[in-house]
């Protein structure tokens, strides 16, 4: 069974700083993962997507990193901004689940930039 | 292009009592699926359903249950609410082969 964990659960940081945050899930056969970011009470937002094949993708501050067979991905942020204050959730697609949407969410973390 | 929407935005209901969620998808979406959040949680994916038939299903009971449409929106049903129920309801809509979904706002929906 595919388990997704992310550490930390919530981190606190002042403005301007780079971050990592950290996803693991517990068996390498993926078809994709994909980082969210969450606003409290709100849907989901996809901010990257990196296919079982690649090993990054960038947006704009944004950079996903993927290693499948250590089972760990990482979303790097650089120069936060208070705007990037939200939850972001790592979610697993497993391969065996390629044709639905039946993917694996870790419970995120919460990220708090401080002006 | 409008996004996807949900109706209504909160609910509160009592035990045993039914509930149905709606869902509107995105223009051009085929394919809409459901998760519950609870809180403090991840999403978890409920089911999915693509040209009006269910074609995903996670690890949920029968009292769970949808339809689509044929203009791609979709509601989900829950019978006999348990107070476990209390999550946020997300639906997503996407294209049929096609990896990115767009999600919701969500429907609050608390069972006292």
């Amino acid at each position: 069974k595919q388990e997704v964990t992310q550490i930390p659960a919530a981190l606190s940081v002042p403005e301007g700083e780079n971050l990592v945050l950290n996803c693991s899930f517990t068996d390498s056969a993926i078809y994709n993962l994909q980082w969210f970011r969450q606003d409290p009470g709100k849907g989901l937002t996809s901010l990257l997507l990196i296919q079982s094949s690649q090993r990054e993708q960038t947006s704009g501050r944004l950079n996903a990193s993927l290693d499948k067979s250590s089972g760990r991905s990482t979303l790097y942020i650089a120069a936060s901004q208070p705007g990037d204050s939200a939850t972001y959730l790592c979610a697993v697609r497993p391969f065996k689940a390629r044709n639905n949407n039946d993917m694996r969410f870790g419970a995120g973390t919460r990220l708090t930039v401080k002006p | 292009e409008t996004g996807v929407t949900q109706s209504p935005t909160h609910l509160i209901k009592t035990r045993g009592q039914q509930v149905t969620l709606r869902c509107s998808s995105q223009s051009g979406h085929n394919t809409v699926s459901w998760y519950q959040q609870a809180l403090g949680q991840g999403p978890q994916f409920i089911f999915q359903y693509y040209r009006e038939e269910e074609n995903g299903r996670g690890n949920f009971p029968p009292r769970f249950s949808g339809l689509q449409f044929p203009n791609y929106s979709s509601e989900l049903n829950v019978n006999a609410l348990e107070l476990d129920d209390s999550a946020l309801y997300l639906c997503a809509s996407s294209l049929q082969g096609r990896d990115e979904q767009f999600f919701g706002p969500g429907t609050r929906l608390t069972v006292l």
